[in-house]
């Protein structure tokens, strides 16, 4: 039973430039959601999707974007890069219910040079 | 969602049980508990979760107090594996979905 995937794992991109990120969830969730994490600090929210609509968003600006696909795979697009949009951008699946927990991928490594 | 305060560090040897306290005395009657840890350059990874009564499963205990205010994760034979950051979080049960707000955690250290 596969858990989270990303892809890719690592990525080097320059200011100004736009990343896709990738995600599919755990087998059987159909909850996604992306996190941020700056070296050295915990996951920030990014933001949520659920049936193919953003259900909740943390406080990040909308040059962070997404979308959930019908098999409920996601992506997260950042447009117009800044050197502090490196981090590690982590995606999270679960159930739908508010208690349950969400399953981690090993995220995808964004450096902004 | 409440606050949680933990301490930065924390070691333990091989084989002993690790106990790791975590603050929550501003949390809400439908506020659950969860506990995460991560290893080094890994995703977060799922321990435990409770909301007033103790919890085990194959990998913890989760003893929560009875006011709520306060609650240990326990790992009864730690090892080396075991080193990574440790994240207390208080999630709600409503209208919360897919948040949880990370803190700094507790680094614990497994020592042989």
């Amino acid at each position: 039973d596969a858990g989270v995937t990303q892809s890719p794992t690592h990525l080097i991109k320059t200011r100004g430039q736009q990343v896709t990120l990738r995600c599919s969830p755990k087998s059987g969730h159909d909850t996604v959601s992306w996190y941020q994490q700056a070296l050295g600090q915990g996951p920030q929210f990014i933001f949520q999707y659920y049936e193919e609509e953003e259900r909740q968003r943390g406080n990040f600006p909308d040059r962070f974007s997404g979308h959930q696909f019908p098999n409920y795979s996601s992506e997260l697009n950042v447009n117009a890069l800044l050197l502090g949009d490196s981090a590690l951008y982590l995606c999270a699946s679960s159930l739908g219910g508010p208690t349950s927990p969400l399953h981690f991928g090993n995220g995808t490594r964004l450096t902004v040079t | 969602d409440a606050k949680t305060t933990q301490p930065p560090s924390m070691d333990c040897a091989e084989g002993r049980a690790a106990n790791l306290p975590c603050n929550h005395s501003t949390i809400s009657g439908n506020e659950y508990v969860y506990w995460y840890r991560q290893i080094h350059s890994q995703g977060p990874q799922y321990i435990i979760h409770g909301l007033k009564n103790n919890e085990t499963n194959e990998m913890a205990s989760l003893i929560i107090t009875e006011d709520r205010k306060s609650s240990t994760l326990i790992l009864p034979h730690a090892t080396l594996r075991d080193t990574a950051v440790y994240y207390c979080i208080v999630r709600a049960g409503g209208t919360s979905y897919g948040k949880l707000t990370f803190g700094q955690g507790t680094i614990l250290t497994v020592h042989p």
